[in-house]
């Protein structure tokens, strides 16, 4: 059974850039999370997606965004990059959010210089 | 909002002890999950307790919790060098489809 599967793995933008990150959750599974991980801040939640639908978001920017596609499929942007920005971003996956368990991707790695 | 504490942050122990790991969370939750992190690397699931007085026990690691306390522990028996890594609890708040995570325990297993 394939696992969460995020696109590209490492990734070095410029102050200002945007960028955006893809995540395909398990098969079946229709809850999508995301999450950035510094040393600083740890691990916040970004956003959770649900057929689609967003159903939470975390205390970010709104140059943080996400969306969902029919596919289960999942993207997130961050326009206007800055140099706190610059972290891991990693994708959860769930059945039926919060009714089982959350399988993590391998993550993005972001640099922003 | 819910807050989730670990202790302690740091752990450095010697091959064939035992430890535990606690994680303490604000309000009322009866889901919680522990995750395991090599350096550079994503989370590894160990552990989802679904309900009070949840116990589960893989190799060395045992977890439990107790939702009246709110409190969480992550038992080390016999710790080995492969068991160096951060560990992470995080309790997910009810309906708000988030996990909110404790800050980490860093353990190092000396021989």
């Amino acid at each position: 059974k394939a696992g969460v599967t995020q696109t590209p793995r490492y990734l070095i933008k410029t102050r200002g850039q945007q960028v955006t990150l893809s995540c395909s959750p398990i098969s079946g599974h229709r809850s999508v999370s995301w999450y950035q991980q510094t040393p600083g801040q740890g691990l916040q939640f970004l956003f959770e997606y649900f057929s689609e639908t967003q159903r939470n978001k975390g205390n970010f920017p709104g140059r943080f965004s996400g969306r969902q596609f029919s596919n289960s499929r999942s993207e997130m942007n961050v326009s206007t990059l800055e140099l706190g920005d610059s972290a891991l971003y990693l994708c959860a996956s769930s059945f039926e959010g919060n009714l089982g368990g959350y399988t993590f991707g391998s993550g993005t790695r972001l640099t922003v210089v | 909002e819910l807050k989730v504490e670990q202790n302690p942050l740091f752990l450095s122990m010697q091959e064939g002890k035992n430890y535990t790991i606690y994680c303490n969370y604000s309000t009322t939750s009866d889901r919680l999950y522990w995750y395991r992190q090599d350096p550079g690397k994503s989370l590894e699931s160990l552990f989802v307790l679904l309900s009070n007085g949840a116990v589960k026990q893989e190799g060395r690691l045992m977890a439990s919790l107790d939702t009246k306390a709110r409190l969480s522990t992550l038992h080390i028996t016999a710790a080995v060098h492969d068991l160096s890594a951060t560990y992470f609890c995080a309790v997910d708040g009810g309906s708000n489809y988030k996990l909110t995570f404790g800050k980490g325990t860093l353990l190092t297993v000396n021989p």
